[in-house]
């Protein structure tokens, strides 16, 4: 059975620095890999998606890795600001539709 | 429309009544997708339509949950009898086809709080 795991589970660093959250999963035979923000009460909003071929994904100040070998994914974020402050949740796919969500990691970005 | 809708947004019932959630996903997506968050257990696959092929109902925890399709687009979940434990956010998502090779759109959810 597939586990995700997101460490940490929170997080706070001052506006303005880098940081990189974590992903790790057991079972390397996936589809793909989507990481996505939560802000409080709302639903889930995606950044990036991974397919098992690729390495990596950049979109403005974000950049996800993926080795799936390791069971491992990066998100990095540069320059992080306020409006960053989420939860962030990776979801992996394997065979089938059904999409096996991470623990989250809780960010908060301090002005 | 521009994005997945699902309504009602928040939902108070007694124990014991009967839900309707619905999801309209965005025009086109032939992929639906129902996932529970519960607080403390994040999000759990429900069920998957793809188009006119039998729905993947692997993940609904009991028989009081049941979900419908309608012409391929609007989606219904339903909950009969419901429980406290049935409390969580109700979360559906599109995709415009099936394999998440497009990745998955998710609609805002709907609250539902059994008291």
């Amino acid at each position: 059975k597939q586990e995700v795991t997101q460490i940490p589970a929170a997080l706070s660093v001052p506006e303005g620095e880098n940081l990189v959250l974590n992903c790790s999963f057991t079972d390397s035979a996936i589809y793909n890999l989507q990481w996505f923000r939560q802000d409080p009460g709302k639903g889930l909003t995606s950044l990036l998606l991974i397919q098992s071929s690729q390495r990596e994904q950049t979109s403005g100040r974000l950049n996800a890795s993926l080795d799936k070998s390791s069971g491992r994914s990066t998100l990095y974020i540069a320059a992080s600001q306020p409006g960053d402050s989420a939860t962030y949740l990776c979801a992996v796919r394997q065979r089938g539709e059904k999409l096996t969500f991470g623990t989250g990691t809780r960010l908060t970005i301090i002005p | 429309g521009a994005g997945v809708s699902q309504s009602p947004s928040n939902k108070v019932t007694e124990k014991g009544k009967d839900v309707e959630l619905r999801c309209d996903p965005i025009s086109g997506h032939t992929a639906l997708y129902w996932y529970r968050q519960s607080l403390g257990q994040g999000l759990e696959f429900l069920i998957y339509f793809q188009g006119n092929s039998a729905p993947d109902k692997s993940g609904l925890p009991s028989d009081r949950f049941s979900a419908e399709r309608t012409g391929g687009s609007v989606s219904t979940l339903t909950i009969q009898r419901t429980q406290q434990e049935d409390s969580a956010v109700y979360l559906c998502a599109s995709s415009p086809t099936g394999g998440g090779f497009y990745g998955y759109t998710f609609g805002s959810g709907t609250r539902l709080t059994v008291v």
